[in-house]
């Protein structure tokens, strides 16, 4: 299968400090990289969908000034985290897909502790 | 978007014994896609269903879509240890996929 590269995979960082995620497609071009967070034992969120090249699509209640989603070429989307706050710890996954409405393949996760 | 629920949200079972998975919506689906979670791990594609009635077997595991397409089912046939994890049913609604509440099932060795 296709391979989803995310780094890093483990982040500490002090509250108000920014923080950024990268999300890499290794083998495919990603036109779509999808944005998740998943707080322990629950469900994975929608946070936002990255369009290569264009803006991203955030859902609803996703404050899209404070996470920066950068999708510069057809590889390599980006999450930053900025001003980060305690309760934004999470585990932040990426994901994509080598077609529409096919499997989703998706990068190792980041878990981000904000101290 | 609406979120799928799953049910149960935990089981517990004994090595050999059976596990099923429940995944229910309101609205019709359009297709539907079931993911595997290990503890500290990421989702990983199990199969995707998109005809009414579909009913797909991978060796243990069997995913049936409902004849309505609002529900689906996995079960999984005398569980093993490396069962262990979390099911995830996911929706796909235009570009997007969300993904179900989530059963954890462990597996009692």
């Amino acid at each position: 299968g296709a391979v989803v590269s995310q780094h890093p995979s483990r982040v500490i960082c002090k509250s108000g400090t920014s923080v950024k995620i990268e999300c890499r497609s290794l083998d495919f071009q990603a036109t779509t990289m999808f944005w998740y967070r998943q707080f322990p034992k629950q469900s994975l969120m929608l946070m936002a969908t990255s369009n290569e090249g264009s803006k991203a699509t955030y859902e609803q209640g996703v404050e899209k000034d404070k996470f920066l989603i950068n999708h510069a070429s057809l590889t390599l989307s980006t999450l930053t985290v900025t001003s980060a706050h305690p309760e934004d710890s999470s585990f932040y996954i990426c994901s994509a897909r080598t077609t529409p409405n096919t499997e989703a393949f998706f990068g190792q996760g980041t878990r981000l502790t904000v101290v | 978007g609406q979120q799928v629920m799953q049910i149960p949200q935990y089981q517990h079972v004994q090595e050999g014994e059976d596990f099923t998975t429940y995944c229910n919506s309101s609205t019709t689906l359009s297709n539907i896609q079931w993911y595997k979670q290990r503890p500290g791990g990421h989702p990983v594609f199990l199969i995707q269903l998109v005809k009414s009635g579909e009913v797909k077997k991978q060796k243990r595991l069997t995913f049936q879509f409902g004849e309505a397409k609002k529900n689906s089912s996995l079960h999984i046939t005398a569980t093993q240890t490396t069962d262990v994890g979390t099911y995830f049913c996911s929706r796909t609604s235009g570009n997007q996929f969300y993904f179900g509440t989530g059963t954890s099932l462990t597996v009692i060795p």
